[in-house]
């Protein structure tokens, strides 16, 4: 079964850097997943697609100081200089064969 | 520029029906697959049902099939999803989100606030 887990929460202090974390379920490591931003009161908002090698294309107007990595069945979201806008929740999607789509958890971030 | 805008959302009983809307703009409608993603009260995102830009492929989650109809009409650049047999668990904000060719969804809509409730 096809599932992506996150952690609950996360929390970094401004100006630093913060790595999230989306892990696929066995049997799915290849699989490429997007990553979604959801700032408090508002609707998500598509922040970029990450494949399994890394390569990764941005929504329009994200800034460059967020960025994607893969290392096997995990996905990562890295967001560098951390803006006080980015305390938001961070869910990561995929989409299995046929009309679907996979959510993870979400990660609330918290920037100190 | 891409928009979404949901409709139709509201107050209603358990077990009565309701039926949203979704008007897109800003690109070609028919050439895309679009879906419905809602939101519990302070709950994560859960996918709900999805269609293919001619209609020929459909998807629901568990949790809605055979309560839940997605249908689109590609002459009005519009999305529907037709909820009957409404329950509390329903209640939540329902999104419209447009799916890139690959599968994830590139465009999100506002959301239009469901309230199952006697």
């Amino acid at each position: 079964q096809l599932v992506l887990t996150q952690s609950p929460s996360a929390s970094a202090s401004l100006g630093a850097s913060v790595k999230l974390t989306c892990t696929l379920s066995s049997g799915h490591s290849s699989y490429a997943i997007a990553w979604h931003q959801q700032q408090p009161e508002k609707g998500p908002r598509y922040l970029m697609k990450l494949n399994s090698d890394g390569s990764h294309s941005k929504g329009d107007g994200i800034p460059d100081r967020f960025s994607g990595s893969s290392s096997g069945a995990e996905r990562y979201l890295t967001i560098s200089s951390l803006q006080s806008e980015d305390e938001a929740d961070y869910y990561c999607q995929t989409w299995g064969t046929g009309i679907r789509g996979v959510f993870g958890g979400g990660t609330k971030l918290t920037v100190l | 520029e891409v928009q979404l805008v949901e409709s139709g959302g509201g107050l209603v009983q358990p077990g009565r029906s309701l039926r949203l809307s979704c008007a897109a703009s800003g690109f070609t409608f028919d050439d895309y697959a679009m879906h419905w993603v809602r939101q519990a009260p302070g709950k994560g995102l859960e996918w709900v049902s999805g269609i293919s830009w001619n209609s020929g492929s459909i998807g629901y989650a568990d949790s809605v099939k055979g309560r839940f109809t997605i249908s689109r009409d590609n002459a009005k650049n519009s999305l529907y999803l037709q909820m009957n047999s409404l329950r509390a668990e329903d209640t939540a904000l329902y999104y419209c989100a447009k799916a890139h060719g690959s599968g994830y969804f590139d465009y999100w809509g506002q959301g239009t606030l469901v309230t199952v409730s006697s």
